[in-house]
């Protein structure tokens, strides 16, 4: 079966730093997105990790642990346009994209 | 612009209505999906469209027909739906049937009363 687990809702305040979690269990595995979801938008593509490690791109930072099943995504200096969900997407191959519920996260002045 | 475009953005419809979403993407990739997101679960794929052959259905009721007249665009056709299918519904393309990455749309909001 197919498990992508990440918190519920976050909240951090402006100019902080918050990081998202994710666990996966999945049959089959070659990389991990990140997608950003305003409320009443499309999601928007954030990151995609393929090795384990760190990715930098601005204030945002993919991180991925195959042998754990962990990503992480960083996001430093918290702005309040920030504010949106964000969603964990395991591509497990040949199929579309395997997605977890999504992390809510609100800034705060 | 996102490159994936989706008609209506908002719709409210009764149980016994007919109406069709549509999805239009100017990317030029092969493959084009519908998602279903619902609040608090996870977005749920409903069907797979690769160089315009149906490749998935995941047990989607059939009061939800989707049509994929070329790589360019998709529709979905609905008819005596249920509250319970009230969600924001997200076309998505990529440039091959599930490796790379998936561009969406901005999704229409449906309401069933």
């Amino acid at each position: 079966g197919q498990n992508i687990d990440q918190p519920t809702e976050m909240t951090a305040t402006e100019g902080a730093i918050v990081q998202i979690n994710c666990t996966y269990q999945t049959s089959g595995f070659n990389g991990l997105f990140w997608y950003q979801q305003h409320a009443g938008e499309a999601p928007t593509f954030l990151s995609y990790n393929v090795l384990d490690g760190l990715e930098e791109k601005g204030r945002f930072s993919s991180f991925l642990s195959r042998s754990k099943g962990y990503s992480y995504l960083l996001l430093k200096e918290l702005q309040m346009k920030d504010s949106a969900s964000y969603l964990c997407a395991a591509d497990v191959g040949n199929t579309p994209l395997v997605f977890g519920k999504g992390t809510r996260l609100s800034v705060i002045a | 612009e996102t490159g994936v475009t989706q008609t209506p953005r908002h719709l409210v419809m009764g149980m016994t209505n007919k109406k069709s979403l549509k999805c239009e993407q100017h990317l030029g990739h092969n493959a084009m999906y519908w998602y279903k997101q619902s609040a608090k679960k996870p977005l749920e794929l409903m069907f797979v469209y690769s160089l315009e052959e149906r490749v998935e259905n995941n047990s989607v009721p059939s009061r939800f027909s989707p049509e994929c007249p070329n790589s360019s665009h998709l529709f979905l056709h609905l008819h005596t739906l249920q509250p319970e299918d009230s969600a924001l519904y997200l076309c998505a393309s990529s440039q091959d049937g599930g490796f790379s990455e998936a561009f969406f749309g901005q999704g229409t909001r449906l309401t069933v009363v």
